[in-house]
């Protein structure tokens, strides 16, 4: 199973609302990642999570917060959004160099499509 | 700091045709390098990679892609493209960063295929 699931497949939601994306992968990788891709435009790194813990925040508006409740899941809690938010947002998750490989690559969701209003 | 350059945009191509996207990166160590194709509202699915040994790489769909570190490049090739190919294709490179992997894409090329 190489699979990572994305839930829901698109949300739209006010700029006072609180929603949260979640992500899940059963293929045992220990590091797990949200990506923001606006149209026409790159994936862009948000939040790196390894074995649970947060270890990269590429300095992203505290209106976004990720949480990693298990090896497994990856959620992320929006709150008081822009509609400058509005984006694909994408979950992907790798080995870490400890689980036996040096590098492995990443395997991507589906993506949440975001739309505030 | 890593870098991805795809000096292509867009690439209108006949189906049959053969296919070459170029891809350009900055990177002082050894690069772990990626292609990734994205449909229209879809997640990224990976096409290939390189991290060493044979320059000449097979992935999936019958691309192929050659890692020159002379030129700084990892292209991608296809001997004949079917019009399922029409994606959006991203080229990246990987760092290790001790608490994950950072991939750093590339601005992506838009693929047409011509029927």
């Amino acid at each position: 199973d190489t699979e990572v699931t994305q839930t829901p497949k698109h949300l739209v939601m006010g700029m006072t609302n609180k929603k949260s994306l979640k992500c899940e992968q059963h293929m045992g990788h220990r590091a797990m990642y949200w990506y923001k891709q606006k149209a026409k435009k790159p994936p862009e790194l948000m939040f790196v999570y390894s074995y649970e813990k947060l270890s990269i925040n590429e300095s992203v508006p505290s209106r976004f917060s990720p949480e990693c409740p298990n090896s497994s899941l990856l959620n992320l809690h929006l709150h008081a959004l822009q509609p400058e938010d509005s984006a694909l947002y994408l979950c992907a998750s790798s080995q870490e160099p400890g689980q036996g490989a040096s590098y492995t690559e990443a395997f991507f969701g589906q993506g949440t499509r975001l739309t505030v209003v | 700091a890593q870098s991805v350059t795809q000096p292509d945009i867009h690439i209108t191509v006949s189906e049959g045709a053969s296919l070459e996207l170029r891809c350009n990166y900055s990177y002082g160590a050894t690069p772990y390098l990626f292609w990734y194709v994205q449909s229209p509202g879809q997640g990224l699915q990976l096409l290939l990679k390189y991290f060493s040994g044979d320059t000449l790489v097979q992935g999936i769909k019958g691309f192929e892609a050659e890692f020159k570190r002379s030129q700084s490049s990892f292209n991608l090739r296809k001997p004949s493209v079917h019009w399922s190919d029409a994606a959006e294709y991203f080229c990246a490179v990987g760092k290790l960063t001790g608490g994950g992997n950072k991939l750093t894409f590339g601005t992506g090329t838009q693929l047409k295929v011509e029927l």
